[in-house]
């Protein structure tokens, strides 16, 4: 049983770069979301999903793009990279809205 | 501003001694989780107390929620050097199925 899966691990990117992170999840959670962590900021919501073709904002958005086709999926785009984007990335889910959520174990991007 | 904030942000005890963390939040909620982070590594759930919820044991974790000064602490009891993590809280509002975490708590038990 995987769990949540986060893709690549590490990433360089060029200021103005385009990339998507992936995640991916086998349990079968409804609910997805992604978040940044900085130092001394904890992780702030970037944005999340409630189900196949639902997604809202979170408390970070901008700068950031995510589609849900699928239960399975939950990719984030960067749509032109920037250093303030340096960061690192978890992707969670969970089965309900009142239940734990499980981490992937990140991916920790630099932009420069 | 973030949902939860941790308090202290930092804390450094002697292994065998008791660990208290604080998490105070902003506005109503449905439940409020405690997560246990180890260096560079993904979230680890460690326990989650609804808001009808006083008290919960898991173990030598104890929680508390206390609604009415929309706070909660997390109790770590006889402290092991396998203990040295990120602490956060995170709390699910009522109004909203987004799940928000506070800055987090770094926790140093010394052998």
């Amino acid at each position: 049983n995987a769990g949540v899966t986060q893709t690549p691990k590490f990433q360089v990117l060029k200021t103005g770069q385009s990339m998507t992170l992936q995640c991916a999840q086998d349990m079968n959670h409804e609910y997805m979301s992604w978040y940044r962590q900085d130092p001394g900021m904890g992780l702030r919501l970037i944005h999340y999903s409630v189900g196949a073709g639902i997604t809202d904002q979170g408390e970070v958005p901008n700068g950031y793009n995510v589609s849900r086709s699928t239960t399975e999926d939950f990719p984030l785009r960067l749509l032109s990279a920037a250093p303030s984007q340096t960061s690192v990335y978890f992707c969670a889910s969970r089965s309900t809205a009142n239940t734990e959520a499980f981490f992937g174990q990140g991916t920790r991007l630099t932009v420069v | 501003s973030q949902q939860g904030e941790e308090d202290p942000q930092a804390l450094s005890i002697q292994e065998g001694e008791n660990a208290t963390m604080n998490c105070s939040y902003k506005t109503s909620i449905n439940n409020l989780q405690w997560y246990r982070q180890n260096s560079g590594r993904g979230l680890v759930h460690l326990i989650l107390i609804r808001s009808n919820e006083r008290e919960k044991h898991s173990g030598r974790l104890r929680v508390t929620l206390d609604t009415s000064k929309k706070s909660s602490s997390l109790l770590i009891t006889a402290s092991r050097a396998a203990d040295t993590a990120s602490y956060f809280c995170a709390t699910r509002m009522d109004s909203s199925y987004k799940l928000i975490f506070g800055s987090g708590t770094r926790l140093l038990v010394r052998p």
